[in-house]
């Protein structure tokens, strides 16, 4: 059985930092592209990065990059997003899934930007 | 970025009866692989997201039959044969075709 679970959501200040992780399992995480996509309170999907399955192509949308970074871990079948100066819009629930078209996903991890 | 524009906003339905979506895309999302990267996913409340339909037509694995998808080009359709109670949630068609991935606004399902 696939799974993802996602940890490291919390509370932090503006132009804070987090790190979030996605624990994958019941498939061979090195062979998937892995995707994170975010969720803002009451509102809709939208797709934050993806990264290829050993790590040598990274993809942002436009409204994280150079804050944001994806990479894994293929010998821990781990995701990660690095999220720095964290901004008030970054407050969303944050969710791995599985290949660029999103097969399989996590319970999300909430994080929250506030003073 | 392509946009991704889906009709109604919010349905109302009947059990039983069936329901449909409409997805527009801003451009063609035919790859130059000859794919076509455009999915559907359900969204229960409390629930994280679903896929139900992949590549336009492509039921993912566990989806039941009632779901299917069709399409081309810009313009794509998900339609519900004979919607359920648990069919309740929100609907999202996403492109997968260029990057950056973009998704539909959603479309709410509900009971009447």
């Amino acid at each position: 059985e696939v799974q993802l679970v996602e940890s490291g959501g919390g509370l932090v200040q503006p132009g804070g930092s987090l790190r979030l992780s996605c624990a994958a399992s019941g498939f061979t995480f090195s062979n998937y592209w892995m995707t994170w996509v975010r969720q803002a309170p009451g509102k809709g999907l939208e797709w934050v990065a993806n990264i290829k399955q050993d790590g040598s192509g990274k993809y942002y949308v436009d409204s994280v990059r150079g804050r944001f970074t994806i990479s894994r871990d293929n010998a821990k079948n781990s995701l990660y997003l690095q999220m720095s100066s964290l901004r008030v819009e970054d407050t969303a629930v944050y969710y791995c899934a599985r290949a660029i078209l999103a097969e399989y996903w996590g319970q999300g991890t909430l994080v929250t930007v506030s003073s | 970025d392509i946009v991704m524009t889906q009709t109604p906003l919010s349905s109302p339905v009947t059990l039983g009866q069936p329901a449909s979506i409409s997805c527009r895309s801003s451009q063609s999302l035919v790859h130059s692989d000859g794919n076509t990267y455009l999915s559907w996913l359900q969204q229960r409340p409390g629930q994280p997201p679903r896929l139900l339909i992949y590549k336009i037509s492509n039921r993912f694995s566990g989806v039941p039959d009632r779901f299917s998808g069709s399409g081309a080009g810009t313009d794509f359709t998900l339609n519900i044969s004979r919607v359920e109670a648990e069919d309740v949630g929100v609907y999202y068609c996403m492109q997968a075709t260029q990057f950056p991935v973009t998704f539909g606004q959603g479309t709410r399902l509900e009971i009447k």
